[in-house]
C-alpha cells in the first residue's frame, strides 16, 4: 500500500523568493517519487522523478527535490520563484523497480501563488 | 520523441447522450495507457488502465467504459452520460521508471 500527503493546500510567495512545497509519503515498497505541475486547464507535466538513484533530484525550470527516507519526505524546492511558476503541484508515489504499469498514488495538490 | 494527443479539447453534452473520447500516443510501442478523471476539488481518479490491445482494467465501477482497438489508441466511452461525469479527462502513458506522461486533457461538461 502507498499514500502521499501534501502538507499545504495553498502556498503563497513573492516573486524572487524561495519556494518550498512539502510532501510526505508512505509505501510498503521502495518508492518511486515524482512531482508534477498543472497549469489551469492543462495536462500534468512531469517536473522531476526519484527512482532509487541520487537522493537529490534536479528537475526542469530550476526545481529540485530531496528524498529523505528517514523522514519519508520528498519536498520540492526552488531558490527563486517566477510568476510563471504559479500553478498546482502534485506529489506522486509509485513502486520503484516495478513494472512500468504500476499504479501511481497522487497527493491532493498544492496551489502555488506567486505575487509580484 | 513521444507525444500524446487527446480530442476533443472541450465537449458539452446533454445528460443521457453518448460519449467518445480518444487518446493516441506517438513515438513508442506497446505503451501502458491510463484514463484519469479530475473533478473540481477532488484530485485525480484513475478510471482505467491498459497494458495491451484489448486488455482493459477498470478501477472504478461506473457508467464509463474503455477500449484499446490499436496499440497506441485508447478510447473512453459512455452510452448515457450523467451529470456526475463532468470533469477534466486525462490520458497518460507510462515510461520506463513508472512515471506517467499526460495528454492535454478533455474538458467535459454534462448539462
Amino acid at each position: 500500500a502507498q499514500s502521499v500527503t501534501q502538507l499545504d493546500s495553498h502556498v503563497s510567495v513573492s516573486e524572487g523568493t524561495p519556494v518550498l512545497l512539502r510532501c510526505n509519503y508512505s509505501s510498503s515498497y521502495s518508492p518511486s517519487l515524482f512531482w508534477y505541475v498543472q497549469h489551469p486547464n492543462k495536462g500534468l507535466q512531469l517536473l522531476l522523478k526519484y527512482t532509487s538513484a541520487a537522493t537529490l533530484v534536479k528537475g526542469i525550470n530550476g526545481f529540485e527535490a530531496e528524498f529523505k527516507k528517514s523522514e519519508t519526505s520528498f519536498h520540492l524546492t526552488k531558490p527563486s520563484a517566477h510568476m510563471s511558476d504559479a500553478a498546482e503541484y502534485f506529489c506522486v508515489v509509485g513502486r520503484a523497480g516495478g513494472t512500468s504499469y504500476g499504479k501511481l498514488t497522487f497527493g491532493q495538490g498544492t496551489i502555488l501563488t506567486v505575487h509580484p | 520523441s513521444q507525444t500524446i494527443h487527446q480530442w476533443p479539447a472541450t465537449l458539452v453534452q446533454p445528460v443521457g447522450s453518448p460519449l467518445s473520447l480518444e487518446c493516441t500516443v506517438e513515438g513508442t510501442s506497446n505503451p501502458n495507457l491510463y484514463w484519469y478523471r479530475q473533478a473540481a476539488g477532488r484530485g485525480l481518479q484513475l478510471l482505467f488502465y491498459s497494458v495491451g490491445i484489448g486488455q482493459i482494467s477498470s478501477e472504478v465501477p461506473q457508467n464509463l467504459s474503455a477500449s484499446r482497438p490499436q496499440d497506441r489508441q485508447f478510447i473512453l466511452s459512455s452510452k448515457k452520460l450523467l451529470l456526475s461525469d463532468s470533469g477534466f479527462y486525462l490520458c497518460a502513458w507510462s515510461g520506463a521508471h513508472g512515471e506517467q506522461y499526460f495528454g492535454p486533457g478533455t474538458r467535459l461538461t454534462v448539462t
